[in-house]
């Protein structure tokens, strides 16, 4: 059973430009969280999606940051007009269920914003 | 709100030290309680939790035990092995709607032959 996808690993943004990060959840998993870690930095948390829905978006700023879980198809986060400050490396995580379930890390996406 | 506050690295020992890696909290109601490691250029990794006080999560040589009297959560491993450095994180989950992790700042741990 493969586990968290994430792409791309790296991924290198000029000051105003779009940032598309894609999480493939693991088989059966229908529950994805994202996570920002900035340098020297814990996880912090970003928004937690089930498929077609937004369930808790508390830790997203409030503008520029998108994310979406379609029905068919990655979750994506997407980062519209980046800046310095968004340089951070993104993980995504995936679980069976809220309450008591495990959640399964990514290898994370590095984002530098140059 | 929720927080998790854990001892700062870097840790540094040599092969077959004893560690500890303090972790405390602050939360409202009955958390979860987790440390993961993140190897370098690596996700995290659930290493153990704890569900409820007076419970020890334990897991390659690791333990901790959860303390709802001091509202900690200390890291352990009698043997430390080379292969063990990493970055560890303490976390918990308010087992909310969403069950979203709060993590510590994260310990750096290097060891040494």
């Amino acid at each position: 059973n493969a586990g968290v996808m994430q792409n791309p690993r790296h991924l290198v943004r000029r000051r105003g430009q779009e940032a598309r990060l894609r999480c493939s959840p693991m088989k059966g998993h229908s529950h994805v969280y994202w996570y920002r870690q900035l340098p020297e930095e814990g996880l912090k948390f970003m928004v937690y999606l089930q498929k077609e829905n937004i369930i808790d978006e508390s830790g997203m700023p409030k503008e520029r940051f998108s994310a979406e879980f379609p029905k068919e198809g990655p979750s994506i986060l997407r980062i519209q007009q980046v800046v310095r400050g968004d340089s951070a490396a993104y993980f995504c995580a995936s679980s069976l269920g809220t309450v008591s379930y495990e959640q399964y890390f990514g290898p994370g996406t590095r984002l530098t914003v140059t | 709100g929720d927080s998790v506050t854990q001892m700062e690295g870097p840790v540094t020992l040599s092969e077959e030290a004893f560690l500890t890696i303090n972790c405390t909290y602050t939360a409202t109601g009955y958390p979860s309680l987790f440390w993961y490691v993140q190897y370098p250029g690596e996700g995290l990794q659930l290493l153990l939790k704890a569900t409820k006080a007076d419970d020890k999560g334990s897991n390659k040589g690791f333990e901790a035990t959860y303390r709802k009297e001091t509202t900690s959560f200390h890291l352990e491993k009698g043997s430390v092995q080379v292969s063990d450095s990493a970055v560890y994180f303490c976390a918990l989950s308010d087992g909310g709607t969403a069950s979203k992790l709060t993590f510590g700042t994260g310990t750096r741990l290097q060891v040494t032959l």
